[in-house]
């Protein structure tokens, strides 16, 4: 079945300091890649997608690139601020009705 | 704009109590609804999910169920609670080739 793996965590960085958060994936077909991200006492908000391979998602100063070549999907953020901490999941999706498969997520903690 | 409504928002519950969680959407027709289950420490499963009204799809079994009476209504029940359904619950609603957008979720905790 379909499947993400996430790097462990949790991280922790300074601020401005440069994030990567590697994701990889298992799929049949052709998923669509997702990063969520929740911060403390909240839902998921979408914070990037790529539907095709090659497609690079962004938002917030957030990216990530989907790799058919590696099934991979890292996101990376050039500069973190303290308003980054949160945990974020990489998820995809498959199939007509859509279901979500998700990593099991990362928390990371930015410091002044 | 659509947005998708849970609640409650937090609830405790002792052991083998009932359960009622429910979940609303508006702004959109005929959506796909889905449950998702976060525990401790652990990453989201989904636990059932719907195309239309009165169908359900169960992903993984356990003592909870679900229940879609009206096109944008989702529900979430169980007869008796057990410790291990503590969790966060979070309601999503979809469509094919779209993301998922989430509700803020319930806490609930088993005593």
């Amino acid at each position: 079945g379909d499947s993400v793996t996430q790097m462990e965590g949790p991280v922790t960085l300074s601020e401005e300091a440069f994030l990567t958060i590697n994701c990889t994936y298992t799929a049949t077909g052709y998923p669509s890649l997702f990063w969520y991200v929740q911060y403390p006492g909240e839902g998921l908000q979408l914070l990037l997608k790529a539907t095709k391979a090659d497609d690079k998602g962004s938002n917030k100063g957030f990216e990530a690139t989907y790799r058919k070549e590696t099934t991979s999907f890292h996101l990376e953020k050039g500069s973190v601020q303290v308003s980054d901490s949160a945990v974020y999941f990489c998820a995809l999706s498959t199939g007509a009705n859509s279901k979500l498969t998700f990593g099991k997520g990362i928390t990371l903690s930015v410091r002044p | 704009s659509q947005t998708i409504h849970q609640w409650p928002a937090t609830l405790v519950q002792p052991v083998g109590s009932p359960l009622s969680l429910e979940c609303t959407v508006e702004g959109t027709s005929n959506p796909n609804l889905y449950w998702y289950r976060q525990a401790a420490g652990r990453g989201l499963q989904l636990l059932f999910y719907s195309v239309g009204i009165g169908q359900i799809s169960s992903e993984v079994p356990q003592n909870l169920s679900a229940s879609r009476p009206q096109d944008r209504q989702f529900i979430l029940s169980s007869k008796k609670l057990l410790l291990s359904d503590s969790g966060f619950y979070l309601c999503a609603w979809g469509r094919q080739g779209i993301e998922q957008f989430f509700g803020p979720g319930t806490r609930l905790t088993v005593l």
